[in-house]
C-alpha cells in the first residue's frame, strides 16, 4: 500500500525557518517524481514545487522561489521542504504528493499543518 | 504561466442531479489535465486525468471531457458522498496550476 507521511508543521515566527519531511513506503520512490502541494485555511490547493525522480528537474512556484529548496534522499525514501524566510501567508496544511510518469498526482499524504504567526 | 479557471465556485444540487463543472485553461494543455475531489480535513483524490481517463476505483457516474482549453467533469447521478470540492489541475507545463475549486453543496 502507498503511503506518503508528512512530518515537521509546527508554528514557527515570521522570518523563521522550517524543514518539512515526507516518509514514503509501498512503492519505488527512485522511481518518482513528487510534489509539495499547500492549502492556506478555508482556500484551495496551491502547487509549491516538483522534483523528478533523479533530482535532476526541480521547479518552484513564484510566491517561493529563494525561500523554500526541495530536496530527497531515495536511500531513505524521503522528500524534504527546507522553508525559510517564512510569512504569515506560507501558513497552510502542506501535502506530499507523488507524480505518475505522464505527471498528474495520484497519491496524497494527510498533510503536516505549517502556521507562520508571531 | 498557465491559468486555470473553474465555474461556479458554488454548485447546489440534489441527490440524483446530473452535475457539470467547467474548467478553462488559459492556453492549450492539450488533454493534461487532472480532476481531484477533496472532503473537508482530507487529503485530495484523484477522479479523472489525461482529461478523460477514469482513475481505478472511482465510480463510473464520474467522466471528463475536453481538450485544448476547455474541460468538463461531469457526475451523472449525484450520489450524497459527492458532496465536496472540485479541482481541476493542468500538468502540461510548470508552473502547475489548479482551479480554483467548486464547492458542490446539498440543495
Amino acid at each position: 500500500e502507498v503511503q506518503l507521511v508528512e512530518s515537521g508543521g509546527v508554528l514557527v515566527k515570521p522570518g523563521g525557518s522550517l524543514r518539512l519531511s515526507c516518509a514514503d513506503s509501498g512503492f519505488t520512490f527512485s522511481s518518482y517524481g513528487m510534489n509539495w502541494v499547500r492549502q492556506a485555511p478555508g482556500k484551495g490547493l496551491e502547487w509549491v514545487s516538483s522534483i523528478s525522480d533523479s533530482s535532476i528537474y526541480i521547479y518552484y512556484a513564484d510566491s517561493v522561489r529563494g525561500r523554500f529548496t526541495v530536496s530527497r534522499d531515495n536511500a531513505k525514501n524521503s522528500l524534504f521542504l527546507q522553508m525559510n524566510s517564512l510569512r504569515a501567508e506560507d501558513t497552510a496544511v502542506y501535502y506530499c504528493a507523488r507524480n505518475r510518469a505522464a505527471g498528474e498526482v495520484d497519491y496524497w499524504g494527510q498533510g503536516t499543518q505549517v502556521t507562520v504567526s508571531s | 504561466d498557465i491559468q486555470m479557471t473553474q465555474s461556479p465556485s458554488t454548485l447546489s444540487a440534489s441527490v440524483g442531479d446530473r452535475v457539470t463543472i467547467t474548467c478553462r485553461a488559459s492556453q492549450s494543455i492539450s488533454s493534461w489535465l487532472a480532476w481531484y475531489q477533496q472532503k473537508p480535513g482530507k487529503a485530495p483524490k484523484l477522479l479523472i486525468y489525461k482529461a478523460f481517463s477514469l482513475e481505478s476505483g472511482v465510480p463510473s457516474r464520474f467522466s471528463g471531457s475536453g481538450s485544448g482549453t476547455e474541460f468538463t467533469l461531469t457526475i451523472s447521478s449525484l450520489q450524497p458522498d459527492d458532496f465536496a470540492t472540485y479541482y481541476c489541475q493542468q500538468y502540461h507545463s510548470y508552473p502547475r496550476a489548479f482551479g480554483q475549486g467548486t464547492k458542490v453543496e446539498i440543495k
